[in-house]
């Protein structure tokens, strides 16, 4: 069964402080995977995307990595702001025929970024 | 327009009635897709429309649940006979086509908020 888990479930750290977040899956065969920003009561927005051949990609003060080998994605963000309070959800998709639908979401992670 | 619009954005009904959520995708995206999302929980799948291809309806919970789109475009997520649980969020996305890679980014609209008294 494909499964996106993503860790830590909540995170509250300091504004100006790093954190990283997970995201382990076991979607087959592998096709992207998506990190998604989710404001509280809005709609989730792409952040970036890993394709199978990519091991980084940043967007500004967020990085993304990939491990196709360990099936494992991280998030780091630098130097955070309040701004970046929200949960960030972690989205596999599958290739091939017929799974265009078949997206796996992870539950998110929870970030508060105080002063 | 710009984005995916839903509407409408809070709906409060009773337990027993029947509600019709809306979304209207971006100009030119051939797929789209409903999600529910519940209180602190992840998003779940309800229902997939690409082009003129069946839909794919194997997430919706129960046959009280139902949706369809007009002319490729909006769509309209239909439940009857509310009840408690079908309190959520509904969520709308659109995506610009399908490959077999699955890359396309999706488009989410704001949500429809639905409380059942």
């Amino acid at each position: 069964k494909n499964q996106v888990e993503q860790s830590p479930q909540s995170l509250i750290i300091l504004e100006g402080k790093n954190c990283t977040l997970q995201c382990n899956y076991t979607v087959s065969p592998f096709s992207n995977l998506r990190w998604y920003k989710q404001d509280t009561g809005r709609g989730p927005v792409s952040l970036t995307i890993m394709t199978f051949s990519e091991n980084t990609k940043s967007n500004g003060r967020y990085t993304a990595t990939l491990d196709a080998d360990t099936k494992q994605s991280s998030l780091h963000i630098t130097a955070s702001q309040l701004s970046d309070s929200a949960s960030y959800i972690c989205v596999v998709s599958a290739k091939g025929a017929g799974t265009a639908s078949k997206l796996t979401f992870g539950t998110g992670t929870r970030l508060q970024v105080t002063l | 327009g710009a984005g995916v619009s839903q509407s409408p954005s809070n709906k409060v009904t009773e337990k027993g009635k029947d509600v019709e959520l809306r979304c209207d995708p971006i100009s030119g995206h051939t797929a789209l897709y409903w999600y529910r999302q519940s209180l602190g929980q992840g998003l779940e799948f309800l229902i997939y429309f690409q082009g003129n291809s069946a839909p794919d309806k194997s997430g919706l919970p129960s046959d009280r649940f139902s949706a369809e789109r007009t002319g490729g475009s909006v769509s309209t997520l239909t439940i009857q006979r509310t009840q408690q649980e079908d309190s959520a969020v509904y969520l709308c996305a659109s995506r610009q086509g399908t490959s077999g890679a699955n890359t396309g980014e999706l488009f989410f609209g704001e949500g429809s908020r639905l409380t059942v008294l």
